[in-house]
């Protein structure tokens, strides 16, 4: 079962523009964390969001949890060609030992030089 | 330093030969996932321990099977690998279920 919708799947954009890449839940997130993965590498946290209509910003990244707790997003400003990579969502599912961490289906972004 | 190590980092299998990918931490968490990621797609969850409780997804392939003998060591099993199979493994760690994961290199595997 997909829990978490990701959008656009793919970008690809010019150096300097700016995106903005979604993550929607028909249920309500408890916390949502992004991730980015580099080709070759495995994925790194960039941040959690917890709080309804929380903002926090990371350099050029500015991530935002909707009100209701049911989509996030990601806005970056000005990207270079070090934000490529596979930018993804992810929560937290079940309860106790057998909770596990899913993950959406991702967006793969391609900045240009 | 790198605390969540796989190895290997490329493994070339043939079809049918079994294969074990391995996967050690430093950070001494109590879970430990492995993920199955195919080229441009999300990671999609195998099965993972809390401590020695293992949680197997639904929807694994009974091909597929895994071992924690200790807290810093994982392995993952895959008995009859078939040309499907070929992806990134990725393992993964966490503190307590479904907090930050940390996540090792991968290994990729190929099944020709």
């Amino acid at each position: 079962t997909q829990l978490l919708e990701q959008s656009p799947q793919f970008l690809s954009i010019q150096e300097g523009e700016n995106l903005t890449v979604y993550c929607n839940s028909s249920s309500v997130f408890s916390s949502l964390q992004w991730y980015r993965q580099e080709p070759g590498e495995g994925p790194v946290l960039l941040v959690t969001v917890v709080t309804g209509g929380e903002v926090k910003k990371l350099k050029r990244l500015t991530f935002q949890f909707g009100d209701a707790r049911k989509d996030s997003s990601l806005h970056i400003t000005a990207a270079q060609p070090g934000d490529t990579g596979l930018y993804l969502c992810a929560q937290a599912h079940g309860s106790g030992n057998t909770g596990k961490l899913i993950f959406g289906q991702g967006t793969t972004l391609q900045v240009k030089p | 330093d790198a605390m969540v190590i796989q190895n290997p980092r490329y493994q070339v299998t043939q079809f049918g030969k079994p294969v074990t990918l391995s996967c050690s931490q430093t950070l001494n968490h109590n879970v430990m996932y492995w993920y199955q990621q195919k080229s441009s797609q999300a990671p999609k969850l195998l099965f993972h321990y809390y401590d020695k409780d293992f949680n197997n997804e639904a929807d694994t392939p009974d091909n597929f099977q895994s071992r924690r003998p200790n807290t810093s060591f994982c392995f993952l099993d895959i008995r009859s690998p078939g040309l499907g199979d070929t992806a990134m493994y990725l393992c993964a760690t966490s503190r307590d279920p479904g907090r930050q994961a940390f996540f090792g290199q991968g290994t990729r595997l190929t099944v020709v």
